[in-house]
Formats: C-alpha cells, sequence, structure tokens
C-alpha cells in the first residue's frame, strides 16, 4: 500500500553543522509534499512544501530536494541552531485526495 | 498562536466516561481534519470535514464520533474507550479540503488524552 517513511529515527548534529533529513515515499501519483517540524508539547508548523514540478526549493535555512526518478524527499537545514531541535516530519498528498498522509518522523538532536 | 485552539490540552479519562476534545479555528478556513498521534506510529487521518460535511471516515471505531457545527468548530466526542487509545489527538484545518493546493495544512497544538 502507500507509505512515507523516513529512512532514521534520531539524527544528531553539532550546532552550526548542516542537517540532511530523508524521507522515502511509495505514491508515484503524490505531487505535493511537505515538511513539518513539531516541537515538544506542540503541534506540527508548516516549514516549507515542495510540488512535483520542481525539484529543489529553499527557504530560510531550509531547502526541500525532491528526485521523483527514486521518490525520495529530503529537507536540509542549514547551521542547525538549538532551536531546530524537533521531530521532522515528512508529508505527501495528490490531486484529489482528501488529507495529507504523514510519514513516522526524524527527531533531530542538536549538540552545543 | 496558530490560529487552532484545541481544548482540553490535558484528559484523563476513565473507559466508561464520555468526554469530548474541542478545536476551533480563527483562520476562515473551510475544511477541517482530525488526526490521531500515538508514540513511533506516524500521524493517522480520523476525519475530514469540508464545509461542515463529513468527506473522510478512516476506518475509525464508532466510539470516536465528530461533530462539526460550522467551519470554524469542530468536537471529537469520546464514549467507551480503551486505553489503546491513549494518543495526542491534533485538530487541523487548510483553506480548502486536502491542504495541498493552498499549500498546508495548519494545526493545533493537540489534546493529550490518557484513558485509563
Amino acid at each position: 500500500g502507500e507509505s512515507v517513511g523516513l529512512h532514521l529515527p534520531t539524527l544528531s548534529v553539532q550546532e552550526g553543522d548542516n542537517s540532511i533529513i530523508n524521507c522515502a515515499y511509495s505514491n508515484s501519483a503524490s505531487d505535493y509534499f511537505i515538511w513539518y517540524k513539531q516541537e515538544s508539547g506542540k503541534g506540527p508548523q508548516f516549514i516549507i512544501d515542495i510540488r512535483s514540478n520542481m525539484d529543489k526549493r529553499q527557504g530560510q535555512r531550509v531547502t526541500v530536494l525532491l528526485n521523483k526518478t527514486v521518490k525520495h524527499l529530503s529537507l536540509q537545514i542549514a547551521a542547525t541552531q538549538p532551536g531546530d531541535s524537533a521531530v521532522y516530519f515528512c508529508a505527501e498528498n495528490q490531486t484529489g485526495r482528501r488529507a495529507l498522509t504523514f510519514g513516522s518522523g526524524t527527531r533531530l538532536q542538536v549538540q552545543p | 498562536e496558530t490560529g487552532v485552539t484545541q481544548t482540553p490540552r490535558h484528559l484523563v479519562m476513565g473507559m466508561t466516561n464520555k468526554k469530548s476534545l474541542k478545536c476551533e479555528q480563527h483562520l476562515g478556513h473551510n475544511a477541517m481534519y482530525w488526526y490521531k498521534q500515538s508514540a513511533k506510529k506516524p500521524l493517522e487521518l480520523m476525519f475530514v470535514y469540508n464545509f461542515k460535511e463529513q468527506t473522510e471516515n478512516n476506518s475509525v471505531p464508532s466510539r470516536f464520533s465528530p461533530e462539526c457545527p460550522n467551519s470554524s468548530h469542530l468536537f471529537l466526542h469520546l464514549h467507551t474507550l480503551q486505553p489503546e487509545d491513549s494518543a495526542l489527538y491534533l485538530c487541523a484545518s487548510s483553506q480548502k479540503e486536502g491542504g495541498a493546493h493552498t499549500g498546508e495544512l495548519f494545526f493545533g497544538e493537540g489534546s493529550r488524552l490518557t484513558v485509563l
């Protein structure tokens, strides 16, 4: 069946380093992807999105890369800060579906 | 402040109790959602409402009963729950159903439910 999954459950990085969080998806009809950040005790918050007609999109300190050939999505965080410590979820949707499907999440730990 | 407010933030109930979770969105959105978040599991979609009409029930047991009196308010009525129903219940809204073509879902901070 369709699934959205994350390669690593926990990622530990040093403050100031770049972080890369990966996500695989299985639905070849997916045409929209989002990354969410969830801090402890809070609901998920939107970080960045990308549509399937693009392969890269940049935000402030974040970049999302989409490789449709291998059905892979990644989130790159530049100069990771302690405030970036959270669980990161990828999610996908396809035109006509009623809601996003989420991956299981990767915990990012930033070491000072 | 996310624009989506959930109450209560924490709820402890016995298996025979009846309680309700409330969600209110102040964003003028037309679609609202209930998601369940359990430890080490992906967010699971439960229900979708679009313009107050339920458009998706993702095989949720009848002990969970949603209600959407208008586009700004969403309830989840709980009755005869099981301990395995303990989880964080997240409400979300989006301008249009699907949350895709207008950008994103906006989530509340969740109601942490513990069933004893």
